[in-house]
């Protein structure tokens, strides 16, 4: 069964370092999500992409993060400076289509702490 | 605004069954997801509703009331291995998913 690989799982690092996680989503899925998930929360959407194309960075605190997707499969999503407040799990997500009903699917995800 | 409301935390016998609500506000409506996260790993998909009624999957069956704005998730014969958090999300006009904070379920032997 086909899966969405993140990496790293976990990475610990400290305030104001630079801090990257990486993502390749199910092959053939179009739509590429991450999402910052605290502990007792839900999963809160930072940016989608369809294919290599922005579709929704409302919620991404793009003075600190960044996301690309340039070939338009796997991803890289950028932390920096990171901030204590950041600690939180970093999830990747993949679907089929864009504005569809289809069914989002996640990574492992990669935890962080920031000392 | 949008709004999912689900109780924060559940505790249920082994062996038993359980049944966790969720009723949601969204700017319009297509479909309500139900996940299971066990801790500290990924939500992994458990049942999608778009019409009104129950959808069976064995242990687990997910019913939606669209004019109620409420769905359940209903899980049978509970084993330890239930034991997790379940995520209730409301897909909304724009085909974004509204995500609710989940439910923690305790199993106790």
């Amino acid at each position: 069964e086909a899966e969405v690989a993140q990496s790293p799982r976990y990475k610990i690092t400290e305030k104001s370092q630079a801090v990257a996680f990486w993502c390749d989503p199910i092959s053939g899925h179009a739509t590429l999500y991450w999402y910052r998930q605290i502990l007792g929360q839900g999963p809160e959407l930072l940016v989608q992409f369809q294919d290599e194309s922005v579709v929704d960075d409302s919620q991404l605190p793009k003075d600190r993060f960044s996301a690309e997707r340039l070939k338009g499969v796997d991803s890289t999503l950028k932390i920096q400076p990171a901030e204590l407040g950041d600690s939180a799990m970093y999830l990747c997500a993949s679907s089929r289509g864009q504005a569809t009903t289809d069914t989002q699917y996640f990574g492992p995800g990669t935890r962080l702490t920031v000392l | 605004g949008q709004n999912i409301d689900q109780p924060t935390e559940m505790t249920a016998t082994e062996g038993a069954i359980v049944q966790i609500n969720c009723t949601y506000q969204t700017s319009g409506f297509n479909g309500l997801f139900w996940y299971q996260q066990h801790a500290g790993e990924a939500p992994t998909f458990l049942s999608y509703n778009v019409l009104d009624g129950l959808e069976e999957k064995g242990r687990f069956s997910s019913f939606l009331s669209r004019s109620k704005g409420y769905s359940y998730l209903l899980l049978k014969e509970l084993q330890m291995k239930d034991s997790a958090s379940y995520l209730c999300a409301a897909l909304d006009s724009n085909y974004q998913l509204i995500w609710g904070a989940g439910t923690k379920l305790i199993i106790k032997p």
